[in-house]
């Protein structure tokens, strides 16, 4: 079965830089494109970014372009995002999804890691 | 990029059929057949009910149906079982290559 298990969050200070990574298992990883979503505790889902299967395209939410880079090795089953200039406001739990098909859905869900970004 | 619209809550008795609405623009819902709908149970991970306006992933209740009419998509829940108690959010792409999600809306199960 899909499995996705995120890693890599914490506590970071405002201006900082962090590395989430999702390893990927259960599906052909190579095949699918894969996405970020995040959710700020008790409050609605964001999309974050999204990476093409073969990491040829990525795209971004216009409240993280230009701080984070959605990257993935294909070699090694995973997907990062890393994030740098972060923000008091990107304090949530960020998820890792599969997508189902281009822009179709998102399939399956990781469990989500948690990033605070405080001082 | 703006939100999708959903109401905030909506309630049902065992049962009964419940609908929730998800209004975007001619920019997102309007210009693809690419919503989906996702329901998340507290301190759970979402989960996909439905993509591409109507399909369901295989394991989803047929209870659970989309549909689409202009810039407005449904989910419908029919024969409402307490286990349907949850968060609901849409989400669509956009004209600008990115996902939109709505603000979600909190089903009750009388």
């Amino acid at each position: 079965q899909v499995q996705l298990v995120e890693s890599g969050g914490g506590v970071v200070q405002p201006g900082g830089s962090l590395r989430l990574s999702c390893a990927a298992s259960g599906f052909t990883f190579t095949s699918y494109g894969m996405h970020w979503v995040r959710q700020v505790p008790g409050k609605g889902l964001e999309w974050v970014a999204f990476i093409r299967y073969d990491g040829s395209n990525r795209y971004y939410a216009d409240s993280v372009k230009g701080r984070f880079t959605i990257l993935r090795d294909n070699s090694k089953n995973t997907v990062h995002l890393q994030m740098n200039s972060l923000r008091a406001e990107d304090t949530a739990v960020y998820y890792c999804v599969k997508d189902v098909d281009f822009w179709s859905g998102l399939g399956n869900w990781g469990q989500g890691t948690l990033v605070i970004v405080s001082s | 990029q703006s939100a999708l619209t959903q109401p905030a809550s909506v309630s049902g008795s065992p049962g009964q059929s419940i609908t929730i609405s998800c209004t975007g623009t001619s920019s997102d819902v309007g210009a693809y057949n690419y919503v989906s709908w996702y329901q998340q149970h507290p301190g759970k991970a979402p989960k996909l009910m439905i993509y591409d306006v109507s399909n369901r992933p295989s394991g989803v209740s047929n209870r659970f149906s989309g549909s689409k009419s202009g810039n407005t998509a449904s989910l419908t829940i029919s024969g409402l079982q307490a286990e349907d108690e949850a968060d609901y959010y849409c989400s669509s792409y956009t004209t600008s290559s990115t996902q939109v999600f709505g603000g979600g809306t909190q089903l009750t199960v009388l």
